[in-house]
């Protein structure tokens, strides 16, 4: 009963190709990210849903498109992909509201590396 | 984003209390301050937050100074499993995003 879960764990992919990454949590959380840790281990947060609607869209490429089928899945898909985009890419899900208590679960991470 | 600065790398002996310490001083009024841990090949959990208190729970204590320019996690008997990357941050709550910094990337010494 995994609280945030995401597949692939492992992709391996050749530059140019489109792929997606899905992320799925159990908590009845309103709001999702997605954050890249580059090989520098910094963790950078690309994009946030809440409601299915985007509220956050950090600078990142066109080629990077989420996507919030429902309150619980946000899947990041990616197109062309470079070997700039190689990386760990981590979902989280929060309970957004009026108070200033956000904890963030974190998924298990998908090791994305282009070749 | 109010910014967190922290020590890359600190050691610690199993069994005995660390203390990781965080600046952060430019913090609002309404940032809490979080702290989250990594252990290697996962994804962040959360350990503890604050906002003027120190608090404890089951993992960790938070003490947070009284100008609330800095705070301290401190693990009372780190273990082997405590080895992990520290990461201090400040989170306003509503819609805002969260940043990560570096963190602390603590050694457990058996």
């Amino acid at each position: 009963d995994t609280a945030v879960s995401q597949t692939p764990k492992y992709l391996v992919t050749q530059m140019g190709n489109d792929k997606s990454i899905k992320c799925e949590q159990n908590l009845g959380h309103d709001t999702m990210y997605w954050y890249k840790q580059d090989s520098k281990k910094f963790l950078k947060i690309m994009f946030s849903y809440n409601n299915k609607e985007l509220i956050i869209n950090e600078t990142v490429p066109n080629r990077f498109s989420p996507k919030s089928p429902d309150k619980a899945h946000l899947n990041l898909h990616i197109n062309s992909l470079e070997l700039g985009d190689s990386a760990v890419y981590f979902c989280a899900s929060s309970q957004e509201g009026s108070n200033s208590y956000n904890e963030q679960f974190f998924g298990p991470g998908t090791r994305l590396t282009v070749l | 984003d109010a910014k967190t600065t922290q020590p890359n790398s600190m050691e610690s002996n199993e069994e005995e209390p660390v203390h990781l310490p965080c600046n952060h001083s430019t913090i609002s009024g309404t940032d809490y301050i979080h702290w989250y841990r990594q252990l290697p090949s996962q994804g962040p959990e959360y350990v503890i937050h604050g906002l003027t208190s120190n608090v404890n729970n089951r993992m960790a204590s938070l003490a947070i100074a009284e100008d609330r320019k800095s705070s301290t996690l401190i693990l009372h008997r780190a273990t082997l499993r405590d080895a992990a990357v520290y990461y201090c941050i400040l989170d306003s709550g509503g819609y805002q995003k969260v940043t990560f910094g570096t963190g602390t990337k603590l050694q457990v010494i058996p």
